[in-house]
């Protein structure tokens, strides 16, 4: 399964919505489809799971959504914490987990 | 608090092997999940390398099958990664994580990461 990230880059400012897309190649299940963030020298870290539940301590201007091959992270007001790179990720038997390219998120 | 540490060399010759390993704490591995391996070349995404059972059970990337192995120290609270015949296209950052699989369908806790750098 290929996961394809769109844009690569997207350049926005404080307090504008952010809206990140992930496709993939083939019909896949909503309940493994997560979202990571990863800032420059960290590791990833879990955002969203099953395409719409937060993980704990995520605020809620973070939201997924989608169903079949199309799925959406939208950053409803981004904030000055919130620019850096976010990964798409799924889960299925063969192979175990697929990452997306990833979408940058930077500063107009 | 799962908490993860990545440990290893953080330089490794042409065609040897790379070995790693991960630590756990605030959960026994015996507990359940899987635990895996993650890796990201510099500037570059992120890439799954491989996943363990407690059991013993095994998943390997496809494009890395057969140079890599993954194992499991239960009375160590351990797993580890070994790369073989490495070439500088595996010189990356290596995170370890905790792998939810069809539980929830994650990585929900990750290590630091460590940089491995492959040259001679």
């Amino acid at each position: 399964i290929v996961l394809t990230q769109s844009p690569g880059t997207l350049s926005l400012s404080p307090g504008e919505r952010a809206t990140l897309s992930c496709r993939a190649g083939e019909r896949v299940s909503s309940s493994y489809l997560a979202w990571y963030q990863q800032k420059p020298g960290q590791a990833p870290r879990l955002l969203i799971s099953a395409t719409s539940t937060r993980a704990t301590g995520i605020p809620d201007r973070f939201s997924g959504s989608g169903s079949g091959t199309d799925f959406t992270l939208t950053i409803s007001r981004l904030e000055p914490d919130d620019f850096a790179v976010y990964y798409c990720q799924h889960y299925s038997s063969s192979p175990r987990w697929t990452f997306g390219q990833g979408t940058k998120v930077e500063v107009k | 608090q799962v908490q993860l540490h990545e440990s290893g060399p953080g330089l490794v010759k042409p065609s040897e092997t790379l070995s790693l390993t991960c630590t756990v704490s605030a959960y026994s591995i015996s507990s359940g999940f899987y635990w895996g391996w993650i890796r990201q070349p510099p500037g570059k995404g992120l890439e799954w390398v491989a996943s363990v059972h407690h059991s013993g059970s095994t998943y390997y990337s496809p494009s890395l099958t057969g140079r890599v192995t993954i194992s499991v120290d239960t009375s160590n609270n351990q797993f580890s990664l070994n790369v073989s015949s490495v070439t500088a296209a595996d010189t990356a950052v290596y995170y370890c994580a905790r792998d939810t699989g069809y539980n929830f369908g994650n990585m929900d806790f990750w290590g630091q990461g460590t940089l491995v750098t492959v040259s001679s």
